[in-house]
Parts: C-alpha cells; sequence; structure tokens
C-alpha cells in the first residue's frame, strides 16, 4: 500500500506569492490534516478534511486555506507569502480522523525569500 | 487551554535504557499519542495510551497516568538508528491534534 504522497518536496517562494501544497491520502483513508513545522513553534496543527468537509481548523490567519476533492487527496494553499511561513508543512492521513493512528507524508518544506 | 512539555534534549548510551517524559495540562483529555521523527522526516506513530498503564510494543513502551497528567515513553536496548526527535501528542476538547515541542534523542556508542 502505498503512504501518503507529498508534493513538492520543496520550494522556494518570495514575499508576496501565494503557494499551492499537494497531499495524496493513503488508499481508502478519509482524514487528512495539516500541520506546520518550525524550530521555534514545533508542529501546529492547520486543518483537518474529512470526507470533502473541513472538520477542524487552527489557530493560523485566513492567509492559509484547504480543500478535499472527492478522491480525498487535499491541497492547501497559503496566499501572500510572509517570511515567517517558511516551514516544513506536512500532511497525514487516517482512515477515521478522531484518535486513530496518523500516517504522515515527507512533507513541503517551503522557503520564503 | 492544552499544552504538553517535554524535555529538549536527551542523551544515552547505545544499549542502555531511556526515558523521555511529556506533561500535559488539558481541559478534556482523549488519549495521548507518540511519534518518532527523523531529520525533519516524516513522523512515525509508535503508541498510543487511552487508559492508564503500561502499553509495550517491542523495544518501545509507553505509560500513562490520567490523574498525574503525565506520559512517558521508553526505549529499551538503544540501537543508534533510535536517534531521533520524540513528540507527544494529544487532541484537546476542540478536536485539534496538540503537539510537544518534542525531545531529540542521542544515542552515543
Amino acid at each position: 500500500k502505498a503512504g501518503v504522497t507529498q508534493t513538492p518536496r520543496y520550494l522556494i517562494k518570495t514575499r508576496g506569492q501565494q503557494v499551492t501544497l499537494s497531499c495524496s491520502p493513503i488508499s481508502g483513508h478519509r482524514s487528512v490534516s495539516w500541520y506546520q513545522q518550525t524550530p521555534g513553534q514545533g508542529l501546529q496543527f492547520l486543518f483537518e478534511y474529512f470526507s470533502e468537509t473541513q472538520r477542524n481548523k487552527g489557530n493560523f490567519p485566513g492567509r492559509f486555506s484547504g480543500r478535499q476533492f472527492s478522491n480525498s487527496r487535499s491541497e492547501m494553499n497559503v496566499s501572500t507569502l510572509e517570511l515567517g511561513d517558511s516551514a516544513l508543512y506536512l500532511c497525514a492521513s487516517s482512515d477515521t480522523g478522531g484518535t486513530g493512528e496518523l500516517f504522515f507524508g515527507e512533507g513541503s518544506r517551503l522557503t520564503v525569500l | 487551554g492544552q499544552s504538553l512539555e517535554q524535555p529538549s534534549e536527551v542523551t544515552a548510551v547505545e544499549g542502555a535504557i531511556v526515558q523521555i517524559n511529556c506533561t500535559y495540562q488539558t481541559s478534556g483529555f482523549y488519549g495521548l499519542s507518540w511519534y518518532q521523527q527523523h531529520d525533519g522526516g516524516a513522523p512515525t506513530f509508535l503508541s498510543y495510551n487511552g487508559l492508564d498503564g503500561l502499553e509495550e510494543t517491542g523495544r518501545f513502551s509507553s505509560f500513562l497516568s490520567r490523574s498525574k497528567g503525565y506520559s512517558y515513553l521508553l526505549l529499551k536496548e538503544l540501537q543508534m538508528k533510535d536517534s531521533a526527535s520524540y513528540l507527544c501528542a494529544s487532541y484537546n476538547q476542540g478536536g485539534k491534534l496538540i503537539f510537544g515541542q518534542g525531545t531529540e534523542l542521542s544515542v552515543k556508542p
């Protein structure tokens, strides 16, 4: 069974640009959640989608958005990039969400210059 | 609110046993999980404790005391490949998964 796939793995953007990150969950998993990881703040929850509906959202500004498609693939978008958005963005999938085991992708490492 | 506290670093010797602690404060409790992360890669699930007591999986064990707001991860027969960051995580009442800052384990020969 293929794992969680995130693309792109690395990307460099400049301030003010926008970025879209993609996540393909494990086949059969309907819950996809996104996290931002930085050295200073650690792993922080961004949002969770289940069957195309946003089920939960973390404390991030509206510049951070996401969506989930009918095949459970998910995308997140960050608009008007700031230097502080430089981070590793991790996606995780699970079959039901809730307290179940999360399966993480390798992440997308975003550098904002 | 909810917070999980972990030591930032732990060092141990190959073949030894090491314990990594996680204390939490939460207005609701929905179990506690442990994840391992190598060099900023994908975190991998190690264990979950929903009730008090010890859960064992091979060389790894995790303990939970809900009354004390305390959990630990025990790693036995340490190997060099166990050098990694270990994160505890728990869901808050709003259903958001909260992570501790992670404990960087260094295994020395």
